[in-house]
């Protein structure tokens, strides 16, 4: 199986800030025939199920906020959310889908309000 | 408008059976591989098992192989969840998520429905 980790587990950001997340797999998700990335990040806040953010690694999701970015390649992600809202208050997965159907996720991340 | 509604969940003893169903509506559900996915209390996400458009071809997380088995019916929109022999750590929310026609990421979830294995 890909092992999925993220770091850090939890950062609190000033409104207005930009908040940092790291995802790395342990081996590649990048598919080379058609050179994308098998890597996606959900948001989810308490109460509810998860929300798909970004795909193929950089893809914003119908929806999104461009405030949401995703970045990197091979085995090393980031998700950035620049002038960060109250409402972006979530933990936050990266997901692997190269090894279908052995899917895995990150740990999450949580994301507070400083 | 996407919608997935499970149902079925709650309390049972290790040991016992529990039966969950997704009723989705808004897309043409035998289309879409689908999917389980559960979340343990306070824990992360943890993808269970999948099914083929057709139901012809399911995988499963080695840790529920032989206990539980996905199915649908296109006919009623409706994907399920066979699990026996539950164990204490079966219990979770269990969300059904479908696939994105042109990637394996989940695109839409529903709300969850809670499993509890308790004696």
């Amino acid at each position: 199986d890909i092992v999925m980790t993220q770091s850090p587990a939890s950062l609190a950001v000033s409104l207005g800030e930009r908040a940092t997340i790291n995802c790395k797999s342990s081996q590649s998700v990048l598919y080379n025939s058609n050179n994308k990335n098998f890597l996606s990040w959900y948001q989810q806040k308490p109460g509810q199920p998860p929300k798909l953010l970004i795909y193929w690694a950089s893809t914003r999701e119908s929806g999104v906020p461009d405030r949401f970015s995703g970045s990197g390649s091979g085995t090393d992600f980031t998700l950035t959310i620049s002038n960060l809202q109250a409402e972006d208050v979530a933990v936050y997965y990266c997901h692997q889908y190269y090894n279908t159907p052995f899917f895995t996720f990150g740990p999450g991340t949580k994301v507070d309000i400083k | 408008e996407v919608q997935l509604v499970e149902a079925g969940g709650g309390l049972v003893q290790p040991g016992e059976s529990l039966r969950l169903s997704c009723a989705v509506s808004g897309f043409t559900f035998s289309s879409f591989w689908m999917n389980w996915v559960r979340q343990a209390p306070g824990k992360g996400l943890e993808w269970v098992a999948d099914i083929r458009p057709d139901g012809g071809e399911t995988s499963y997380v080695d840790s529920v192989k032989g206990r539980f088995t996905i199915s649908r019916d296109n006919a009623k929109n409706s994907l399920y969840l066979q699990m026996n022999s539950l164990r204490a750590e079966d219990a979770a929310v269990y969300y059904c998520a479908r696939e994105k026609l042109d990637g394996g990421t989940f695109d839409f979830w529903g709300q969850g429905t809670l499993v509890t294995v308790s004696s």
